[in-house]
Protein backbone atom coordinates (compact mmCIF):
# COMPACT_ATOMS: atom_id res chain seq x y z
CA UNK A 1 0.00 0.00 0.00
CA UNK A 2 1.34 3.14 -1.08
CA UNK A 3 2.91 5.49 1.60
CA UNK A 4 3.97 8.89 2.92
CA UNK A 5 7.68 8.32 4.09
CA UNK A 6 9.60 11.12 5.95
CA UNK A 7 13.08 11.73 6.57
CA UNK A 8 14.66 11.88 9.08
CA UNK A 9 13.18 10.05 12.28
CA UNK A 10 14.62 12.53 14.66
CA UNK A 11 16.45 15.60 14.17
CA UNK A 12 18.40 17.39 16.88
CA UNK A 13 19.68 20.82 16.18
CA UNK A 14 20.82 24.07 17.82
CA UNK A 15 18.78 26.97 18.37
CA UNK A 16 19.36 29.22 15.26
CA UNK A 17 20.41 26.11 13.21
CA UNK A 18 18.66 25.97 10.03
CA UNK A 19 16.95 22.68 9.28
CA UNK A 20 15.50 21.06 6.51
CA UNK A 21 12.77 18.32 7.07
CA UNK A 22 11.92 15.84 4.17
CA UNK A 23 8.76 14.06 2.83
CA UNK A 24 8.07 12.07 0.15
CA UNK A 25 4.47 11.74 -0.56
CA UNK A 26 2.33 9.50 -2.41
CA UNK A 27 2.56 9.06 -5.94
CA UNK A 28 1.04 10.94 -7.92
CA UNK A 29 -0.88 12.68 -5.25
CA UNK A 30 -0.75 16.52 -6.13
CA UNK A 31 -1.85 18.22 -2.71
CA UNK A 32 0.68 18.69 0.15
CA UNK A 33 0.94 19.53 3.25
CA UNK A 34 2.91 20.27 6.78
CA UNK A 35 1.53 19.90 10.18
CA UNK A 36 3.23 19.90 13.79
CA UNK A 37 2.46 18.70 17.00
CA UNK A 38 4.26 20.11 20.25
CA UNK A 39 4.38 17.31 22.73
CA UNK A 40 1.10 17.09 25.17
CA UNK A 41 -0.87 19.23 22.38
CA UNK A 42 -3.35 19.07 19.49
CA UNK A 43 -2.10 18.58 16.02
CA UNK A 44 -1.70 22.05 14.08
CA UNK A 45 -2.03 23.25 10.45
CA UNK A 46 1.02 24.67 9.15
CA UNK A 47 0.98 24.92 5.66
CA UNK A 48 -0.49 23.29 2.32
CA UNK A 49 0.92 23.31 -1.26
CA UNK A 50 -0.54 22.60 -4.75
CA UNK A 51 1.01 23.17 -8.53
CA UNK A 52 4.28 24.14 -6.93
CA UNK A 53 2.54 27.33 -5.03
CA UNK A 54 1.47 27.50 -1.15
CA UNK A 55 -2.13 27.42 -1.33
CA UNK A 56 -2.92 28.08 2.18
CA UNK A 57 -0.72 29.20 5.89
CA UNK A 58 -1.59 29.12 9.40
CA UNK A 59 -0.33 32.04 11.47
CA UNK A 60 2.75 29.79 13.10
CA UNK A 61 3.80 29.46 9.19
CA UNK A 62 6.21 32.69 9.86
CA UNK A 63 9.01 33.91 7.63
CA UNK A 64 11.45 31.32 9.06
CA UNK A 65 9.49 28.07 7.73
CA UNK A 66 9.56 27.70 3.88
CA UNK A 67 8.51 24.85 1.53
CA UNK A 68 9.30 23.52 -1.49
CA UNK A 69 9.29 20.67 -4.25
CA UNK A 70 12.85 20.62 -5.39
CA UNK A 71 12.13 17.31 -7.50
CA UNK A 72 8.99 15.26 -8.58
CA UNK A 73 9.50 13.19 -5.49
CA UNK A 74 10.71 15.24 -2.24
CA UNK A 75 8.12 18.15 -0.63
CA UNK A 76 10.50 19.35 2.08
CA UNK A 77 10.05 22.83 5.14
CA UNK A 78 12.63 24.13 6.09
CA UNK A 79 13.34 26.23 9.25
CA UNK A 80 15.77 28.89 8.62
CA UNK A 81 16.75 29.93 12.23
CA UNK A 82 15.39 27.57 14.61
CA UNK A 83 14.27 27.96 17.87
CA UNK A 84 13.25 26.24 20.93
CA UNK A 85 9.30 26.60 20.63
CA UNK A 86 10.10 24.81 17.07
CA UNK A 87 10.88 21.58 19.13
CA UNK A 88 7.68 19.59 18.18
CA UNK A 89 6.81 16.47 15.88
CA UNK A 90 6.29 17.49 12.23
CA UNK A 91 4.34 15.39 9.77
CA UNK A 92 3.56 15.84 5.92
CA UNK A 93 0.26 14.78 4.64
CA UNK A 94 -0.98 14.21 0.92
CA UNK A 95 -3.73 13.71 -0.89
CA UNK A 96 -5.82 14.17 -4.35
CA UNK A 97 -5.05 12.18 -7.23
CA UNK A 98 -7.20 14.12 -9.42
CA UNK A 99 -6.11 18.02 -10.29
CA UNK A 100 -8.64 20.19 -8.49
CA UNK A 101 -10.04 17.25 -6.36
CA UNK A 102 -9.19 17.08 -2.12
CA UNK A 103 -9.83 13.72 -0.20
CA UNK A 104 -8.91 11.70 2.31
CA UNK A 105 -4.86 13.09 3.36
CA UNK A 106 -2.56 10.49 3.88
CA UNK A 107 0.15 11.12 6.64
CA UNK A 108 3.76 10.22 7.78
CA UNK A 109 4.96 9.17 10.51
CA UNK A 110 6.42 12.41 11.56
CA UNK A 111 9.99 13.63 12.11
CA UNK A 112 10.77 14.65 15.95
CA UNK A 113 12.67 18.13 15.70
CA UNK A 114 14.60 18.84 18.94
CA UNK A 115 16.22 22.01 19.12
CA UNK A 116 18.67 22.54 22.08
CA UNK B 1 -11.27 25.67 15.99
CA UNK B 2 -12.64 22.48 15.92
CA UNK B 3 -16.38 22.42 14.93
CA UNK B 4 -16.88 18.80 17.09
CA UNK B 5 -17.34 17.40 20.08
CA UNK B 6 -16.02 14.49 21.26
CA UNK B 7 -15.52 12.96 25.08
CA UNK B 8 -11.95 13.31 26.28
CA UNK B 9 -11.77 9.57 27.07
CA UNK B 10 -13.77 6.40 27.07
CA UNK B 11 -13.07 2.88 27.86
CA UNK B 12 -13.70 -0.67 26.14
CA UNK B 13 -13.19 -4.35 26.97
CA UNK B 14 -11.17 -5.85 24.69
CA UNK B 15 -13.14 -7.89 21.92
CA UNK B 16 -16.01 -5.87 22.45
CA UNK B 17 -17.27 -3.26 20.16
CA UNK B 18 -15.69 0.56 20.53
CA UNK B 19 -18.76 3.37 19.84
CA UNK B 20 -17.01 6.86 19.65
CA UNK B 21 -19.35 9.43 19.16
CA UNK B 22 -19.26 13.25 18.21
CA UNK B 23 -20.91 15.88 17.29
CA UNK B 24 -21.30 18.47 14.55
CA UNK B 25 -23.89 20.36 15.11
CA UNK B 26 -22.36 23.29 12.82
CA UNK B 27 -21.55 21.09 9.81
CA UNK B 28 -22.20 22.16 6.56
CA UNK B 29 -23.94 20.28 3.06
CA UNK B 30 -20.82 20.18 1.35
CA UNK B 31 -18.52 19.23 4.72
CA UNK B 32 -17.72 15.52 5.40
CA UNK B 33 -17.19 13.75 8.75
CA UNK B 34 -13.77 12.00 8.92
CA UNK B 35 -12.37 9.81 11.29
CA UNK B 36 -8.69 9.62 12.40
CA UNK B 37 -6.83 8.36 15.24
CA UNK B 38 -3.28 8.55 16.30
CA UNK B 39 -1.30 5.75 18.29
CA UNK B 40 0.91 7.69 20.50
CA UNK B 41 2.91 9.97 18.82
CA UNK B 42 2.33 8.50 15.76
CA UNK B 43 1.08 10.05 12.07
CA UNK B 44 -2.55 10.26 12.49
CA UNK B 45 -4.24 7.30 10.50
CA UNK B 46 -7.15 7.38 8.72
CA UNK B 47 -9.78 5.59 9.42
CA UNK B 48 -13.06 6.16 7.32
CA UNK B 49 -15.46 9.54 6.11
CA UNK B 50 -19.02 10.07 4.97
CA UNK B 51 -21.00 12.56 4.04
CA UNK B 52 -24.45 11.21 4.70
CA UNK B 53 -25.03 7.27 4.31
CA UNK B 54 -23.13 4.85 6.87
CA UNK B 55 -20.00 3.64 5.56
CA UNK B 56 -18.27 0.51 6.33
CA UNK B 57 -14.56 -0.59 5.94
CA UNK B 58 -12.04 -2.88 6.74
CA UNK B 59 -11.42 -1.08 9.71
CA UNK B 60 -14.39 0.53 11.23
CA UNK B 61 -18.30 1.47 10.70
CA UNK B 62 -19.63 4.76 10.12
CA UNK B 63 -23.01 5.83 11.42
CA UNK B 64 -23.97 9.44 10.46
CA UNK B 65 -27.70 10.69 12.24
CA UNK B 66 -30.22 11.89 9.63
CA UNK B 67 -29.74 15.30 10.23
CA UNK B 68 -25.55 14.79 9.89
CA UNK B 69 -25.61 16.75 13.42
CA UNK B 70 -23.90 13.50 15.24
CA UNK B 71 -22.11 10.37 14.23
CA UNK B 72 -20.73 7.35 15.64
CA UNK B 73 -17.87 5.69 14.45
CA UNK B 74 -18.04 1.89 15.31
CA UNK B 75 -14.47 -0.38 16.08
CA UNK B 76 -16.38 -4.04 16.00
CA UNK B 77 -14.14 -5.94 17.74
CA UNK B 78 -11.96 -3.80 19.80
CA UNK B 79 -8.21 -5.08 20.40
CA UNK B 80 -5.17 -3.88 22.60
CA UNK B 81 -3.80 -1.85 19.17
CA UNK B 82 -7.07 0.18 19.06
CA UNK B 83 -5.74 2.35 21.82
CA UNK B 84 -5.05 4.93 20.44
CA UNK B 85 -6.52 9.40 20.57
CA UNK B 86 -9.46 8.94 17.64
CA UNK B 87 -10.43 12.54 15.99
CA UNK B 88 -13.48 13.66 14.47
CA UNK B 89 -13.03 15.85 12.19
CA UNK B 90 -15.40 17.49 9.86
CA UNK B 91 -14.23 19.17 6.68
CA UNK B 92 -14.53 20.22 3.12
CA UNK B 93 -12.66 17.17 0.70
CA UNK B 94 -10.78 20.34 -0.63
CA UNK B 95 -9.67 21.70 2.90
CA UNK B 96 -6.80 21.25 5.93
CA UNK B 97 -7.91 19.01 8.45
CA UNK B 98 -8.03 21.28 12.43
CA UNK B 99 -7.73 18.63 14.76
CA UNK B 100 -9.46 18.73 18.32
CA UNK B 101 -8.61 16.90 21.14
CA UNK B 102 -10.21 13.57 20.32
CA UNK B 103 -11.15 10.77 22.41
CA UNK B 104 -8.66 9.12 24.25
CA UNK B 105 -9.79 5.31 23.97
CA UNK B 106 -8.26 2.87 26.32
CA UNK B 107 -8.99 -1.26 25.48
CA UNK B 108 -9.21 -3.05 28.62
CA UNK B 109 -7.42 -6.89 28.87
Amino acid sequence: EPEVTQTPSHQVTQMGQEVILRCVPISNHLYFYWYRQILGQKVEFLVSFYNNEISEKSEIFDDQFSVERPDGSNFTLKIRSTKLEDSAMYFCASTGELAGVGDTQYFGPGTRLTVL
Amino acid sequence: DAKTTQPPSMDCAEGRAANLPCNHSTISGNEYVYWYRQIHSQGPQYIIHGLKNNETNEMASLIITEDRKSSTLILPHATLRDTAVYYCIVRRRDDKIIFGKGTRLHILP
